[in-house]
């Protein structure tokens, strides 16, 4: 079966940069993304990894390995809108192509 | 531009009693659709989604069903609700045409079922 794990919980401060995590044991699949959910919301697309390497957009990055099996959310010069839960998530290959098996979810504090 | 709708967005319901949870989606031809549960701080698990009119994939055995009788109508139903079934569910639509397509889904804004 497909998992992907990540931290539970991360609390950073205002203006700093933080790095959440996903590790996945899945044998394979197209690209990994990620969603963000603030809380009571509905989750809202961020970004999407389909090769190895950095995907940049405005102050989020996010990043993949496939050989290492991880990736991560990088957010910079956070601001106190960016409190909320994070999930990473694949599409597997085989079966059906077309759904999402996401991550356990961070729930990201930023203290001022 | 494309846009999903739920409703009700709160629901409070007796145990044994039926459920009905409509989606919508408005914008777009041909989606693919997908109903999901999440409980109170935990992720979100896939319960159903079609790929076309009639055609519902399950992924977890459960007291629910779902259904596609349009196009860009999604229904959650029940027969006999538990107190399991308590939970935040969403609903969400991708597109059809492959690649980046198919990883990025919209979310409608929920409805938050309470079984007492």
């Amino acid at each position: 079966g497909q998992s992907l794990e990540q931290p539970s919980e991360v609390t950073a401060v205002e203006g700093a940069i933080v790095q959440i995590n996903c590790t996945y044991q899945t044998s394979g699949f197209y690209g990994l993304s990620w969603y963000q959910q603030h809380d009571g919301g509905a989750p809202t697309f961020l970004s999407y990894n389909a090769l190895d390497g950095l995907e940049e957009t405005g102050r989020f990055s996010s990043f993949l390995s496939r050989s290492d099996s991880y990736g991560y959310l990088l957010l910079q010069e956070l601001q106190m809108k960016d409190s909320a839960s994070y999930f990473c998530a694949v599409r597997p290959y085989g079966g059906a192509t077309n759904k999402l098996i996401f991550g356990t979810g961070t729930l990201l504090a930023v203290q001022p | 531009s494309q846009t999903i709708h739920q409703w009700p967005a709160t629901l409070v319901q007796p145990v044994g009693s039926p459920l009905s949870l409509e989606c919508t989606v408005e914008g777009t031809s041909n989606p693919n659709l997908y109903w999901y549960r999440q409980a109170a701080g935990r992720g979100l698990q896939l319960l159903f989604y079609s790929v076309g009119i009639g055609q519902i994939s399950s992924e977890v055995p459960q007291n629910l069903s779902a259904s596609r009788p349009q196009d860009r109508q999604f229904i959650l139903s029940s027969k006999k609700l538990l107190l399991s079934d308590s939970g935040f569910y969403l609903c969400a639509w991708s597109g059809r045409s492959g690649g980046a397509d198919y990883n990025e889904q919209f979310f409608g804004p929920g409805t938050r079922l309470t079984v007492l």
